[in-house]
């Protein structure tokens, strides 16, 4: 079965630093890999993705994020953050080989400290 | 373009009280979900319709749950009766249909309290 890990349930950063939110996964085929932002009492905003190619991509709002496949991992990645980057980040697999099926990680809430 | 809507935003019912949500997908997308999402914890699939067939349905609980497409564009999500472990978000989410590369896009949510 697939799954989806995101070890850390809140990242905290001092704004203009550098912020890594982690995500691990667990497929039985190749990942489809994504990363979706949810503000307060709002539903999910897609980031980015990743399909195939090359194992960084870059999303809205300056978010960019690495495919490790040895790792099977896809950390989400901002050089420099913003206190308006504060909201809960959710990561997400799709499982080509199950009809397509998402599994969602439980969401890591992220603090941009002033 | 609008996106993807859903009504109530809010419902506070007692329990045993029957409910029901609605939402109306982008247009053109054919590929409809509802996700419960629990305080904590991230969106879990109920239902994938693609147009009006269902074609994921293993996790609705059918005994209180029911769901329908009809002309496979806007759709309602119903639950009767209401119990207290149904308080939570509830989420409509559409993408296009035939391609596992798409990503969702997610209605606002319902919000639901049960007393």
């Amino acid at each position: 079965a697939q799954s989806v890990a995101q070890p850390e349930d809140q990242v905290k950063v001092a704004e203009g630093n550098p912020l890594t939110v982690k995500c691990t996964y667990s497929v039985s085929g190749n990942p489809y890999l994504f990363w979706y932002v949810q503000y307060p009492n709002r539903g999910l905003q897609f980031l980015l993705k990743y399909i195939t190619g090359d194992n960084l991509v870059k999303g809205s709002y300056g978010f960019e994020a690495e495919f490790n496949k040895s790792q099977t991992s896809f950390h989400l990645k901002k050089p420099s953050a913003l206190v308006s980057d504060s909201a809960l980040y959710f990561c997400a697999v799709r499982d080509i080989a199950n009809a397509g099926k998402s599994t969602f990680g439980d969401g890591t809430t992220l603090t941009v400290k002033p | 373009e609008a996106g993807v809507v859903q009504s109530p935003r809010y419902k506070i019912i007692e329990k045993k009280q029957p409910v029901a949500f609605w939402c109306n997908p982008i247009s053109g997308h054919n590929t409809l979900y509802w996700y419960l999402q629990n305080l904590g914890q991230g969106p879990e699939l109920l239902i994938r319709y693609e147009n009006e067939e269902a074609v994921d349905d293993s996790q609705l609980p059918k005994d209180r749950f029911s769901a329908e497409r009809l002309k496979g564009v806007d759709s309602t999500l119903k639950i009767q009766p209401a119990e207290l472990g149904d308080s939570a978000v509830y989420l409509c989410a559409s993408s296009f249909s035939n391609t596992n590369t798409g990503e969702l896009f997610f209605g606002e949510g319902s919000r639901l309290t049960v007393l």
